[in-house]
């Protein structure tokens, strides 16, 4: 069985860095092919993707953000972490990590299979 | 890129409703469903050209025309009620992107 949790904070106050762990089980993130993203989303809006990384450690951000963020594996604990600096009130929002499992280029659609239940972080001081 | 999703649609029970999404990127990547409840996380429900995740009823259906994808709900039940929001990867193929999403309401 295929599950992601994410962890976190729950409440950051402005400039700070967030972290976020997902932990998975159920797949490896060294299988040819497979993707971990991390996606957002604020209250009552809509999903947003921020990064994904994959079996070969190549790293993909969200132009937006891009230089705030910073996604990283390690395969030996199953965990994929996620770091976005200069937090603002804006960035409050659900932030969920999901798996892909086909994520090759040349396959003909990005899907996301399984996600985690999410973590809600508030950013306030 | 973006993608373009009307943000309501309504359908009566046991009646039929087609969701679209409407993006360039869509003339060389196949739209994917999700469907999110409120407080829940998204489950997808379609992906590529017809494939359905096993325990997604087959009255939920894909189809493809040029940039724009559908979601088809064919004898809506109570339970279909949700956001439903499409994605594919943009047309530089390092960015993935979301619609905004279509909140549908069964009535």
């Amino acid at each position: 069985q295929v599950t992601l949790t994410e962890s976190g904070p729950a409440l950051v106050k402005p400039t700070q860095t967030l972290t976020l762990t997902c932990t998975f089980s159920g797949f490896s993130l060294t299988t040819s092919g497979m993707c971990v993203n991390w996606i957002r989303q604020p209250p009552g809006k809509a999903l947003e993707w921020l990064a994904r990384i994959d079996w070969e450690d190549d790293k993909y951000y969200n132009i937006s953000l891009r230089t705030r963020l910073t996604i990283s594996k390690d395969t030996s604990r199953n965990q994929v972490v996620l770091t976005m600096t200069n937090m603002d009130p804006v960035d409050t929002s659900t932030y969920y990590c999901a798996r892909t499992p086909e994520c090759r280029a040349n396959a003909p659609y990005y899907y996301m299979d399984v996600w985690g239940k999410g973590t809600t972080v508030t950013v306030s001081s | 890129s973006e993608l373009t999703q009307d943000p309501a649609a309504s359908v009566a029970l046991g009646q039929t409703v087609s969701l679209t999404c409407q993006g360039d990127s869509l003339k060389t990547d196949y739209a994917s469903w999700y469907q999110q409840k409120p407080g829940q996380a998204p489950v997808l429900v379609m992906y590529g050209k017809h494939n359905r995740p096993s325990g997604i009823p087959d009255r939920i259906s894909g189809s493809i025309s040029e940039d724009t994808a559908s979601l088809t709900i064919t004898g809506a039940q109570a339970e279909d009620e949700a956001d439903y929001y499409c994605n594919s990867r943009d047309t530089s193929g390092d960015q993935v992107i979301f619609g905004g999403g279509t909140r549908l309401t069964v009535l």
